[in-house]
């Protein structure tokens, strides 16, 4: 089983700032990575697919890179509504056996 | 818009199974494949396993294997996960989410095929309690 490493587990950002989200893959996992947003009560929302592609809908301040095993996500200047939890899955897998990081949880500093 | 609909809260006794449904609504399944993804209290996000509804065969993480089967039935675009011999860890919200198939054929391997999860339901709250 590949195991994704997410860090930090908590971030404290003032809004208006950067924020800089990790996630390892325990083996390559190409450039088949995704990142989500899952707000309290709420199910996760798709923010970025193979690593680096933003999904419908998603503001040109979220920013994926990274390929193989390291890759992270920024949030160029952080709005209020960008305060939630961040997972990472990889879903290089065929038959699939995918996986999700722990989790990124960014609050407000 | 496609919205995948799912099932409501459902409580349970150890040793029962509970079945969870997931309809597409206002959409089909039709190129895409269907997973459930399970979040127990306070917890993150676990992959229970999928479906491409066109070949009808699943798969599943090795944890669930052997208590977890998933099924479609594409006349109604309706996805179900059922999982039995629950037990108190088994409380969570069940989520079924979407995937848009990549599929890759390198004439080695065969077919390869990859999916992330553009579209998720609202979830499922399966509470085992005695």
């Amino acid at each position: 089983e590949i195991v994704m490493t997410q860090s930090p587990a908590t971030l404290s950002v003032s809004p208006g700032e950067r924020a800089t989200l990790s996630c390892r893959a325990s083996q390559s996992v190409s450039s088949n990575l995704a990142w989500y947003q899952q707000k309290p009560g709420q199910a996760p929302r798709l923010l970025i697919y193979g690593a680096s592609t933003r999904a419908t809908g998603i503001p040109a301040r979220f920013s994926g890179s990274g390929s193989g095993t390291e890759f992270t996500l920024t949030i160029s200047s952080l709005q209020s509504e960008d305060f939630a939890v961040y997972y990472c899955q990889q879903y290089n897998n065929w038959p699939p056996s995918y996986t999700f990081g722990q989790g990124t949880k960014l609050e407000i500093k | 818009q496609v919205q995948l609909v799912q099932s409501g809260a459902e409580v349970k006794k150890p040793g029962s199974s509970v079945k969870v449904s997931c309809k597409a609504s206002g959409g089909t399944f039709s190129s895409y494949a269907i997973s459930w993804v399970r979040q127990a209290p306070g917890q993150g996000l676990e992959w229970m396993g999928g479906i491409i509804p066109i070949f009808g065969t699943a798969n599943y993480a090795q944890k669930f294997q052997g208590r977890v089967t998933i099924t479609t039935d594409e006349s109604t675009s309706t996805a179900y996960m059922e999982l039995s011999s629950l037990r108190s860890e088994d409380t969570a919200v069940y989520y079924c989410a979407r995937g848009l198939i990549q599929t890759y054929y390198d004439i080695l391997t065969g077919y390869t095929r990859y999916w992330y999860f553009d579209l998720w339901g609202r979830g499922t709250l399966v509470t085992v309690s005695s």
